[in-house]
C-alpha cells in the first residue's frame, strides 16, 4: 500500500522567516509528487516533481525531490500572512492513484 | 471558466438519512474523483471514475455510493450505512486516469445533526 508521511504536522512561524516542510514517501514505481496548498476550500496546485524533473521553483517557493531517500521537501522563504495554509503532499504510482499525507498546517504571524 | 463545481457548500444531514452530493465539471475530464477530508487525516478516495458509465471503490467506499452517468457529472450519495459521515468532501477531476494534474472543487462540508 502506498504510504505518504509529512512533517511536521503544523508549526508557526512570523513573517519573513523561512521554512521547510518534509515530504517522504513508500510507493509501488513512483512516477511522481505533487504539492498542493489548501487554503480554505479547494487544494490549488504548486507543483509536480517527477523522475525528469527533480526541482521547481516559482517565486518564494521552491521544492526538491530527492529520489534516493524517497522524499521531498517544499520551501518557503520570506513567508508572509498570505502563505497560511494547508500543504498537502502526494505521490502517484504503478496503480496512477494518487495517495495525500495528512497535510502541513503552517501560521504565519505578523 | 472551466472548473469543477460542488454544491451544495454546506448540507445537514439527519441520521439515518441519505444524502446526495453534487460534483459538475465543464474541463472536458475522463476522470473524476471524490475524496474525504477529516482533520488530521489528510485527503482519503472514497471512489473513483475513469470514464463513463465506469467507477471503481477507493480506500474508504463503504456507506457511499456513486454513478457516472454523464461524462460532467459524478454526484457522491452518503448513505445511512455510513457511520461517521460528518466531514469535508472534495471532488476532483483530471484529464485522464493517468494523468496527475488534478483540479479540485470547493468542497462540500457535510454534517449530521
Amino acid at each position: 500500500e502506498d504510504k505518504v508521511v509529512q512533517s511536521p504536522l503544523s508549526l508557526v512561524v512570523h513573517e519573513g522567516d523561512t521554512v521547510t516542510l518534509n515530504c517522504s514517501y513508500e510507493v509501488t514505481n513512483f512516477r511522481s509528487l505533487l504539492w498542493y496548498k489548501q487554503e480554505k476550500k479547494a487544494p490549488t496546485f504548486l507543483f509536480m516533481l517527477t523522475s525528469s524533473g527533480i526541482e521547481k521553483k516559482s517565486g518564494r517557493l521552491s521544492s526538491i525531490l530527492d529520489k534516493k531517500e524517497l522524499s521531498s521537501i517544499l520551501n518557503i522563504t520570506a513567508t508572509q500572512t498570505g502563505d497560511s495554509a494547508i500543504y498537502l503532499c502526494a505521490v502517484t504510482g504503478a496503480n496512477s492513484k494518487l495517495t495525500f499525507g495528512k497535510g502541513i498546517t503552517l501560521s504565519v504571524r505578523p | 471558466d472551466g472548473g469543477i463545481t460542488q454544491s451544495p457548500k454546506y448540507l445537514f444531514r439527519k441520521e439515518g438519512q441519505n444524502v446526495t452530493l453534487s460534483c459538475e465539471q465543464n474541463l472536458n475530464h475522463d476522470a473524476m474523483y471524490w475524496y474525504r477530508q477529516d482533520p488530521g487525516q489528510g485527503l482519503r478516495l472514497i471512489y473513483y471514475s475513469q470514464i463513463v458509465n465506469d467507477f471503481q471503490k477507493g480506500d474508504i467506499a463503504e456507506g457511499y455510493s456513486v454513478s457516472r452517468e454523464k461524462k460532467e457529472s459524478f454526484p457522491l450519495t452518503v448513505t445511512s450505512a455510513q457511520k461517521n459521515p460528518t466531514a469535508f468532501y472534495l471532488c476532483a477531476s483530471s484529464i485522464g486516469y493517468r494523468d496527475s494534474g488534478y483540479t479540485f472543487g470547493s468542497g462540500t462540508r457535510l454534517t449530521v445533526v
